[in-house]
């Protein structure tokens, strides 16, 4: 079975800071990677995900990951934190065999 | 379009209780899930139909929980009879086909007593 490892379940940035969120995979055979958010008392929303076309890869509201294979990570990043991204944010691998492991979460808090 | 639509939103029952989650995914999505997610940690995945096919309920707890598919559109997860430990939220997810990326509803949060 894989593993989704995300480093730090809190994550504090100030607003205009840089946001990088780790999340660090188990599989030697590269995944399909995949970034969800989730708001408050609603459900997850993919951001972006990682089908072997590009190893950096756009998403929506600003964020990017990039996949290294080496490193077995994908983490996530956005240039400049804004208020609305805080968040929690989960990291998710789909196996070969189309099942899905989310890591624990990560929540963002932006300082204003 | 419609998204996934799960209900009730919130239920609150005392334990030895039965509760049942209904679940509405997008038009045309074949594969639907059903997962569970504890406070402060990620879905769990609890069963995965294709269609009418119950393809993966390996973490399913079968001895109170169950879960059906009929016609292979709405899902409707039972929970006969609730623990406390049943407390968390249970998402319903589907996707276009077994390799699609997942829609999330909104999850229904419930609180055993």
């Amino acid at each position: 079975a894989q593993s989704v490892t995300q480093l730090g379940s809190h994550v504090s940035v100030s607003e205009g800071a840089l946001v990088l969120l780790r999340c660090n995979y188990s599989s030697s055979v590269p995944p399909y990677l995949f970034w969800y958010v989730q708001y408050p008392n609603q459900g997850l929303q993919l951001l972006l995900k990682y089908t072997s076309a590009a190893t950096l890869v756009k998403g929506i509201n600003g964020f990017e990951a990039e996949f290294k294979k080496s490193e077995t990570s994908f983490h996530l990043t956005k240039p400049s934190a804004h208020m609305s991204d805080a968040a929690e944010y989960f990291c998710a691998v789909r196996d070969n065999f189309n099942k899905f492991y989310f890591g624990s979460g990560t929540k963002l808090n932006v300082k204003p | 379009e419609a998204g996934v639509v799960q209900s009730p939103r919130y239920k609150i029952i005392e334990k030895k209780q039965p509760v049942a989650f209904w679940c509405n995914p997008i038009s045309g999505h074949n594969t639907l899930y059903w997962y569970l997610q504890n406070l402060g940690q990620g879905p769990e995945l609890l069963i995965r139909y294709e269609n009418e096919e119950a393809v993966d309920d390996s973490q399913l707890p079968k001895d109170r929980f169950s879960a059906e598919r009929l016609k292979g559109v709405d899902s409707t997860l039972k929970i006969q009879p609730a623990e406390l430990g049943d407390s968390a939220v249970y998402l319903c997810a589907s996707s276009l086909d077994s390799v699609g990326e997942l829609f999330f509803g909104e999850g229904s949060r419930l609180t055993v007593l």
